[in-house]
């Protein structure tokens, strides 16, 4: 258990629906990192987080957004989905950012039917 | 282009004998290397962190190698345990500031040990 938490497990959506993803990072850590892991794309980092603030950005489609709250929990917001956007969403957390190891959540599976 | 190639794409071994996975990278500027085990359907786990000083860093029965010069770095296990079973994966960070900068990954070896 990384004590990254990530809610839900699973989702199933229609195309076209909003879903948020919500990701509780260990204790302690301001860093947070959303990442999408599917079949044809490998692992893919979306958007990371440090203490509330936008830090780096990845390939994150303009229909997803995310933030970070005061207590630091963060949300990943997906609108007008589509097939392609089923995948594994992962949360990740560090203490602070750049060299830190980065522990990663169980994952939030998507599918959009 | 910057890119992280991972050889093999699968690897089969038998319980006890070590291998080694490859990760060749085009990402420039360079800040560090990670390779990281992720099990089906689990969040990956680190396992090591490396930057351009640095030439090999071990984690119990892991081991990293980098080489910055000519941009490859490799994962050596020893004594393979039917736990290892996993995908390893290489991620290369490209420098940007202080802030984490882009990640670039590799597809990942799919690693199988049999007893």
């Amino acid at each position: 258990d990384s004590g990254v938490t990530q809610t839900p497990k699973h989702l199933i959506t229609a195309t076209g629906q909003r879903v948020t993803l919500r990701c509780s990072p260990r204790s302690g850590d301001l860093s947070v990192y959303w990442y999408q892991q599917s079949l044809d794309q490998g692992l893919q980092f979306l958007i990371q987080y440090y203490n509330g603030e936008e830090r780096a950005k990845g390939n994150i489609l303009e229909r997803f957004s995310a933030q970070q709250f005061p207590d630091l929990h963060s949300e990943l917001n997906l609108s007008s989905l589509e097939l392609g956007d089923s995948a594994l969403y992962f949360c990740a957390s560090s203490v602070v950012e750049g060299l830190e190891t980065q522990y990663f959540g169980p994952g939030t599976r998507l599918l959009v039917l | 282009k910057n890119q992280v190639e991972q050889s093999p794409q699968s690897l089969i071994i038998l319980e006890g004998k070590n291998c080694t996975l490859q990760c060749n990278y085009t990402v420039s500027p360079f800040s560090n290397l990670r390779w990281y085990k992720q099990d089906t359907g689990r969040g990956p786990v680190s396992l090591t962190i490396m930057t351009f000083s640095e030439n090999t860093k071990s984690n119990g029965r892991y081991t990293a190698t980098l080489d910055a010069d000519t941009k490859q770095s490799s994962l050596h296990i020893t004594a393979s345990q039917l736990s290892d079973s996993a995908s390893y994966i290489c991620v290369v960070s490209a420098t940007r500031g202080s802030t984490l900068g882009r990640l670039y990954f590799g597809r990942g070896t799919q690693l199988t040990v049999w007893p």
